[in-house]
């Protein structure tokens, strides 16, 4: 089946420490988005890749840094400079450029905490 | 700045009857526009969508209305069923939904037996 995983579902981080959330998806999709969701707030974008070995920042990019080295995998860092990483990340993908009706696709999110 | 905004955090409606979820926006730029339904612990799921083009598209059960001139628009949900209980969100975007999306805070729809 054609879809997006998010691994691990639940993670835990110490203080100091980077962590690094995996997202790889099967859809042939060109455009990748990672997103944060906290308590009673809307997803925010972190960054966004549009094409391999590309990516831009999103509205949150601070503490965060991303890769694109395979159109498949878009996995996420939170470095020890986020000061409040603890939430839900989601990673999505879509068809990109191209115009027309071409929804983002999520996956089942990574729950990070603190320790 | 929230440029999209879902004013009503919770919203309960009887089984069978019509669920409506509200959503307004402040950019005038924005083209595209898609309600998500999310349920705990799971990524969000593309419900329907339209285009700044049209007023008004609708998917089996679902009706999305989209009025641009008082930059508002709703989800319609009818009949209400008991798996539709769920948190919705509204989104929106520019270039037909190829970039970044901006999305409101959410609306939590509990449909009662």
């Amino acid at each position: 089946d054609g879809g997006i995983t998010q691994s691990p579902k639940y993670l835990f981080r110490k203080e100091g420490q980077n962590v690094t959330l995996s997202c790889e998806q099967n859809l042939n999709h060109d455009a990748m988005y990672w997103y944060r969701q906290d308590p009673g707030q809307g997803l925010r974008l972190i960054y966004y890749s549009q094409i391999v070995n590309d990516f831009q920042k999103g509205d949150i990019a601070e503490g965060y840094s991303v890769s694109r080295e395979k159109k498949e995998s878009f996995p996420l860092t939170v470095t020890s400079a986020q000061k409040n990483p603890t939430a839900f990340y989601l990673c999505a993908s879509s068809k990109g450029k191209g115009g027309g009706n071409q929804p983002q696709h999520f996956g089942d999110g990574t729950r990070l905490s603190i320790l | 700045d929230q440029q999209v905004k879902q004013n009503s955090p919770s919203l309960s409606v009887q089984e069978g009857r019509i669920s409506i979820l509200n959503c307004d926006y402040t950019n005038s730029m924005f083209d595209y526009f898609l309600w998500y339904k999310k349920y705990p612990a799971e990524g969000p799921t593309f419900l329907i969508s339209i285009s700044s083009i049209k007023d008004k598209n609708e998917d089996g059960r679902f009706t999305v209305f989209l009025n641009k001139s008082a930059k508002h628009l709703s989800l319609h949900i009818v009949p209400s069923q008991p798996g539709d209980s769920a948190v919705y969100f509204c989104a929106a975007s520019l270039n037909f939904g190829n970039e970044k999306l901006t999305f409101g805070t959410g609306t939590r729809l509990t449909i009662i037996p």
